[in-house]
């Protein structure tokens, strides 16, 4: 079936750091990839996504590029701020035609000033 | 604003008791979706439901059951056969346009039981 895998967190990074979170999925077909941020107590929110390979989601900074040869989304981000700390969730929707996520078990980034 | 509410935002319930969450929106999607979240995993699917009188169930539906009687709500009840009901609860909403679909989110229900 269709998974997600997320490195493990906590990452932590000092203010204005560069940020990877890496994210490699399995799936049949070509799926849709997302990435969420969940703030404390918190739902989610989309942060970014890519409907097609070689697209690069993009928003707040953060950056994503759908790779299908590597089969990878990860997250990126140039210069992190205290308010990015969060955790982050990578995410695929199937091509069912109807929109199922599967997420990855999230990394927790905290920026420390 | 348009959004997704979920009340209440924290539940306290004893066990063997039944206990029913609330999912409203007003963004007028078709799709509505409830998530279970445990410390230190993904979101776990509990139901979904596409349209208004029609449900099915996800990866974790044991337990648990829905109702989808109007197009902007879709409350959730936790059975008392539900043998670990304390997580946080996510409610989410999407159109149903296909798969590259956002699906916005609820702040959340946090559940313990006692």
């Amino acid at each position: 079936g269709n998974s997600v895998t997320q490195m493990e967190g906590p990452v932590t990074l000092s203010e204005e750091a560069f940020l990877t979170i890496n994210c490699t999925y399995t799936a049949t077909g070509y799926p849709s990839l997302f990435w969420y941020v969940q703030y404390p107590g918190e739902g989610l929110q989309l942060l970014l996504k890519a409907t097609k390979a070689d697209d690069k989601g993009s928003n707040k900074g953060f950056e994503a590029t759908y790779r299908k040869e590597t089969t990878s989304f990860h997250l990126e981000k140039g210069s992190v701020q205290v308010s990015d700390s969060a955790v982050y969730f990578c995410a695929l929707s199937d091509n069912t035609g109807f929109q199922k996520l599967v997420f990855g078990t999230g990394t927790r980034l905290l920026v420390s000033p | 604003d348009g959004g997704i509410t979920q009340s209440p935002k924290y539940l306290f319930r004893k066990e063997g008791q039944n206990v029913t969450l609330s999912c409203e929106q007003n963004l007028n999607h078709d799709a509505m979706y409830w998530y279970r979240q445990d410390p230190g995993q993904g979101l776990r699917l509990i139901y979904y439901s596409q349209i208004v009188n029609d449900f099915q169930k996800g990866d974790i539906a044991e337990g648990y059951s829905v109702s989808r009687e109007k197009k902007e709500s879709f409350p959730l009840t936790v059975t008392s056969a539900q043998k670990n009901p304390t997580a946080f609860y996510l409610c989410a909403s999407s159109t149903i346009a296909g798969n590259t679909d956002t699906q916005y989110f609820g702040p959340g229900t946090r559940l313990t039981v006692l």
